[in-house]
């Protein structure tokens, strides 16, 4: 089946510990997203690539790094300095950077917990 | 800045009617506008999808309009239904300037439906 693979579901770090997150696509999709949600709140975008071994910075970039060796996989590094990272973790991917009408597909998210 | 908001926040109604969902922007430099729904602990799946020449859009018992003038997007559920409840989200992108490819979201709508 064609879709979006995000993986751990759920996950717990300790303070001082970087963590990583893995997404996965087989849709052949050229860009890849990350979001954050807070509980009660909507999507707030973190990085994003439109080709491979490109990415930029969305709106809360700090804290966190990506890498995009390869078309199918956007992990999502974690990284100490994010203060406050316990939140939902979503990534997805479009054709094209979504314009043109394409839509945007997301993955079922992972949990991050600071413990 | 983009700002998207979401009325009401919140909304339980009795199985069988219908009702909408309101959705509002600032910045009428609109590209696409969509509608998602999101289930707890889940990732979001698309609903509707209007780019910026469309007025609106239908699916099944959903339709979404969109008026750019006045900055507001309407997500109508025609005779609701049990299995509606969850979370419906509605995401802005600007095919231009520093926000090409991004989504916005609005802080989303939770809707319970009751038998």
């Amino acid at each position: 089946d064609g879709g979006i693979t995000q993986s751990p579901k759920y996950l717990f770090r300790k303070e001082g510990q970087n963590v990583t997150l893995s997404c996965e696509q087989n849709l052949n999709h050229d860009a890849m997203y990350w979001y954050r949600q807070d509980p009660g709140q909507g999507l707030r975008l973190i990085y994003y690539s439109q080709i491979v071994n490109d990415f930029q910075k969305g709106d809360i970039a700090e804290g966190y790094s990506v890498s995009r060796e390869k078309k199918e996989s956007f992990p999502l590094t974690v990284t100490s300095a994010q203060k406050n990272p316990t939140a939902f973790y979503l990534c997805a991917s479009s054709i094209r950077s979504y314009v043109s009408g394409n839509t945007i597909y997301f993955g079922e998210g992972s949990w991050l917990t600071v413990v | 800045k983009q700002e998207v908001t979401q009325i009401p926040a919140a909304l339980s109604v009795p199985e069988g009617e219908n009702l909408v969902l309101n959705c509002s922007f600032t910045d009428s430099a609109i590209y696409n506008l969509q509608w998602f729904r999101q289930d707890p602990g889940k990732g979001l799946t698309s609903l509707l999808l209007i780019q910026s020449s469309q007025r609106e859009q239908t699916s099944g018992r959903l339709n979404a309009s969109l008026d750019k003038s006045s900055g507001r997007s309407t997500l109508y559920i025609a005779a609701s239904q049990p299995g509606d409840s969850a979370t419906y989200l509605c995401a802005w992108t600007n095919a231009g300037g520093t926000s090409y490819g991004k989504l916005t979201f609005g802080q989303g709508t939770i809707l319970t439906v009751h038998p």
